[in-house]
This record gives C-alpha cells, sequence and structure tokens, in this order.
C-alpha cells in the first residue's frame, strides 16, 4: 500500500499561470478530499468527492479553483489564474468510510 | 456547519512536562474524532481515534479525554520529550455517512530539552 499519492510535490508558477495538481488515493477508498494548509489560516477544508461524485465543495473559493475526480483512481485540483495568496500546501486525503483519513504528502505551490 | 476551534496555536513546554491541547466543537451529533500529528515537512499521522462512547483513551505516552457535555476533545501528552515537537491537529465527524471530517486549526508543539 503506496499510501496517498500526491504530484507533483514542488510546484513553481508564475502569477496568472494555471497550476494542477494530481492525487492519487488509496485503492478502494470511497471518498477523497483536498485541503489546503498555511501557516496563518491552519488546514482548511477545500473540497471532498464520495464514489467520484463532488459531495461538497463549500471551502472553494468561487472562482479560479476546480475539483474533478473522473475516475476511482485520480482526483485533480485545477487553479486556474494563480495568484500569491494561493501559495500553500495543498493536500490530499482518502477515507474508506471508517472516518479515518490518511494523508498524502502534500504538494507545495509557490506562486510567484 | 460544524466548527472546531482548537487552542492554543502554539506551545512550548520543557522536556518532562505535560503538554494539553484542547479542542471545542459546536455539533452536538458529532460522534468521530481524531488527533492527528503532523512532522516537520511531513503530512498528517493519525495519533488516535476516538467514538463518543469511551470518554478517556490512552496511548503511548498520551491521553485523550472527551466530555461531550461541553463538546471538548483534549490531548494530554505526559512527559514530553523532543520527538513530540510537532503540529497536532483535532478533527470530529458526525454520525451521518458523509465522511466529511473538519479539523482544527492545529497547535505547533515545541519541546525544548
Amino acid at each position: 500500500n503506496a499510501g496517498v499519492i500526491q504530484t507533483p510535490r514542488h510546484k513553481v508558477t508564475g502569477k496568472g499561470q494555471e497550476a494542477t495538481l494530481w492525487c492519487e488515493p488509496i485503492s478502494g477508498h470511497s471518498a477523497v478530499f483536498w485541503y489546503r494548509q498555511t501557516i496563518v489560516q491552519g488546514l482548511e477544508f477545500l473540497t471532498y468527492f464520495r464514489n467520484q461524485a463532488p459531495i461538497d465543495d463549500s471551502g472553494m473559493p468561487k472562482e479560479r479553483f476546480s475539483a474533478q475526480m473522473p475516475n476511482q483512481s485520480h482526483s485533480t485540483l485545477k487553479i486556474q489564474s494563480t495568484q500569491p495568496q494561493d501559495s500553500a500546501v495543498y493536500l490530499c486525503a482518502s477515507s474508506s468510510g471508517q472516518k479515518e483519513v490518511f494523508f498524502g504528502k502534500g504538494t507545495r505551490l509557490t506562486v510567484v | 456547519g460544524e466548527q472546531v476551534e482548537q487552542r492554543p496555536p502554539h506551545l512550548s513546554v520543557r522536556e518532562g512536562d505535560s503538554a494539553v491541547i484542547t479542542c471545542t466543537y459546536t455539533d452536538p451529533n458529532s460522534y468521530y474524532f481524531f488527533w492527528y500529528k503532523q512532522e516537520p515537512g511531513a503530512s498528517l499521522q493519525l495519533l488516535m481515534k476516538v467514538f463518543s462512547s469511551t470518554e478517556i483513551n490512552e496511548g503511548q505516552g498520551f491521553t485523550v479525554l472527551l466530555n461531550k457535555k461541553d463538546k471538548r476533545l483534549s490531548l494530554n501528552l505526559t512527559a514530553a520529550h523532543p520527538g513530540d515537537s510537532a503540529a497536532y491537529f483535532c478533527a470530529v465527524s458526525l454520525t451521518s455517512n458523509t465522511n466529511k471530517v473538519v479539523f482544527g486549526t492545529g497547535t505547533r508543539l515545541q519541546v525544548l530539552p
């Protein structure tokens, strides 16, 4: 079991560029979560999917952020027209429904 | 929706001292509670999972207390050592099968030798 896999581990984008972050959940897990972590805001919930269907995206900024889960083996978080305030560690996590959430190592996004 | 407040945001103790981190939550239907540990540069690792039927849970070097009446969850590290230095996060989930877990804002613990 390789755990939750996130790629890339680090990404640097220029202001205004697009960034796509990838997540491969643990095989067999039905729920996939995205969180954003910063020093100032802590761990912020963004969105989650269950059985590939979007369930709750209440934490997603309404503009520029979108998340997809086209199949059970991966999910993507896309940020359009990145801004410096988008700089953060983006964490993906998955759960089997037993309530325990397993986290990936995160993608550190730096917008310059 | 559920809101989880975690205190303190930063905590510094001497080796051998105890360290207490507390979370309060708002939804009385919350049933699953978690503590996660995040070491520098690493992702979150589950420290302990507790259910609302159990008020006291003991792990290796720490105790988790759940007070449902006050909607408070605490993590007590007894005799902290430098290896305990990390960020700690509480998390709360509801009884319904939504799978959504709400996290506290975290506590950065530093254990000084």
